[in-house]
């Protein structure tokens, strides 16, 4: 099963707009982990926040942490269209350390 | 560097056919983990191999095995491939065997389709 859910599964904006996806997730974390993929190619690490953080910022990309809401945002400032592909939130911890569980993800297409 | 190299790209087998799918992590990185995403879905974990031994195993059944070997790449197999077996198989590494607090370098993937 997987943990970490985003909302929403799909997302279009226009170039030069800002976007915003969220995660939840079911149960305690050490961490929370964004990742990009491409055309169902190999994903790329974003950003990784930790249970104590609330903020991080990264680029254009700002990742927020609620652990009393078990939700994490992910925003896009600016978005380009090279910003097409799909994000998905990887959650860690809760008494395991070798498994990263994956949402299903939200595809964003930047439209030019 | 050279990154995250899986192989075969794509790969077409038949129901009950086996499979061996290749990765070889980033140079010094000991840790290696397997995931397969169906379409449409997010990656699911399969197996974890850190220092030649497996740390972890998602749920999967027993037709999935894998191995690492002294230089630190994988390999994952698949017996009796079913066709729900279709998806595309994701090898990471990481320097160390935590996969939960740092980030992974994921390779391009090999897409499996089971006819």
């Amino acid at each position: 099963s997987q943990q970490g859910e985003e909302d929403p599964q799909a997302l279009s904006i226009q170039e030069g707009e800002n976007a915003t996806m969220n995660c939840s997730y079911k149960t305690s974390i050490n961490n929370l982990q964004w990742y990009r993929q491409n055309s169902g190619r190999g994903l790329v690490h974003l950003i990784l926040i930790r249970s104590n953080e609330r903020e991080k910022h990264s680029g254009r990309l700002r990742v927020t942490l609620d652990t009393s809401k078990k939700s994490s945002s992910l925003l896009i400032t600016a978005s380009r269209a090279a910003d097409t592909a799909s994000y998905f939130c990887a959650t860690g911890g809760g008494g395991s350390n070798y498994k990263l569980t994956f949402g299903k993800g939200t595809l964003l297409t930047v439209n030019p | 560097d050279a990154g995250v190299t899986q192989s075969p790209t794509h790969l077409i087998k038949t129901r009950g056919q086996h499979v061996t799918l290749r990765c070889s992590p980033i140079s010094g990185h000991k840790s290696v983990s397997w995931y397969q995403q169906v379409l449409g879905q997010g990656p699911q974990f399969i197996f974890q191999y850190y220092e030649k031994e497996e740390r972890g195993r998602g749920n999967f059944p027993d037709r999935f095995s894998a191995r690492q070997f002294p230089n630190y790449s994988s390999e994952l197999n698949v017996n009796a491939l079913l066709l729900g077996d279709s998806a595309l198989y994701l090898c990471a590494s990481s320097p160390t065997a935590s996969l939960t607090n740092e980030k992974l370098f994921f390779g391009s993937g090999t897409q499996l389709s089971v006819l």
